[in-house]
């Protein structure tokens, strides 16, 4: 099993700012990393898929970056709607979660 | 608009075995390009991949969970179903049906909440 670990596991951060989401594998992975986002009550939404590319509809301000066995989510400028639970997953074995990074309001 | 729904009973007792369907609206469970899958998540927990299955009935399981776990397929009926037998409490979650392109979710059911109580 390929795990996944993310970090931070809180991140508290000001509408406007910069955030930088940190995902981990125990393996490579090569590029094959997604990133989703979950806000309360609803189903997780895939923001970046394969490392890097933003699925359909997704702000230009979420981007993806890494390979190998590190991966960053940034949000450049952050709205009030970004904040939510961000999850990686891989797909380089039978599919893994991390345990999720809450970006939070400062 | 694709559309997924999970349906099926929100409550459970202990050593029995959990069924839900999944209705997808909007596109083909028979296309080629995807599979479909189911996606659990305890209550306050992250996320964990069940099971997939193609339109043929070609199936993958979680490797934790493949001894209790069936994935089949209705494509009469636009639907897919999951049965998970010999349920604890351990197996209280939300529980989501998805698309699969090349092992990447997405699109996802709203979640249904199954509870493993007496």
């Amino acid at each position: 099993e390929i795990v996944l670990t993310q970090s931070p596991a809180t991140l508290s951060l000001s509408p406007g700012e910069r955030a930088t989401l940190s995902c981990r594998a125990s393996q490579s992975v090569s590029s094959y990393l997604a990133w989703y986002q979950q806000k309360p009550g609803q189903a997780p939404r895939l923001l970046i898929y394969d490392a890097s590319n933003r699925a359909t509809g997704i702000p230009a301000r979420f981007s993806g970056s890494g390979s190998g066995t590190d991966f960053t989510l940034t949000i450049s400028s952050l709205e009030p709607e970004d904040f939510a639970v961000y999850y990686c997953q891989q797909r380089s074995n039978w599919p893994t979660f991390g345990q999720g990074t809450k970006l939070e309001i400062k | 608009q694709l559309q997924l729904q999970e349906s099926g009973p929100g409550l459970v007792k202990p050593s029995e075995t959990l069924s839900l369907t999944c209705t997808v609206s909007g596109g083909s469970i028979s296309s080629s390009s995807y599979y479909w899958g189911w996606i659990r998540q305890p209550p306050g927990k992250g996320l964990e991949w069940i099971g997939s299955i193609y339109y043929s009935g070609s199936t993958y399981y979680n490797p934790s969970l493949k001894s209790r776990v069936t994935i089949s397929v209705d494509t009469s009926k636009n639907q897919f179903s999951l049965k998970l037998s010999s349920v604890t409490a351990a197996d209280t979650a939300v529980y989501y049906c998805a698309r699969l392109v090349a092992t990447i979710f997405d699109y996802w059911g709203q979640g249904t909440l199954v509870t493993v109580s007496s």
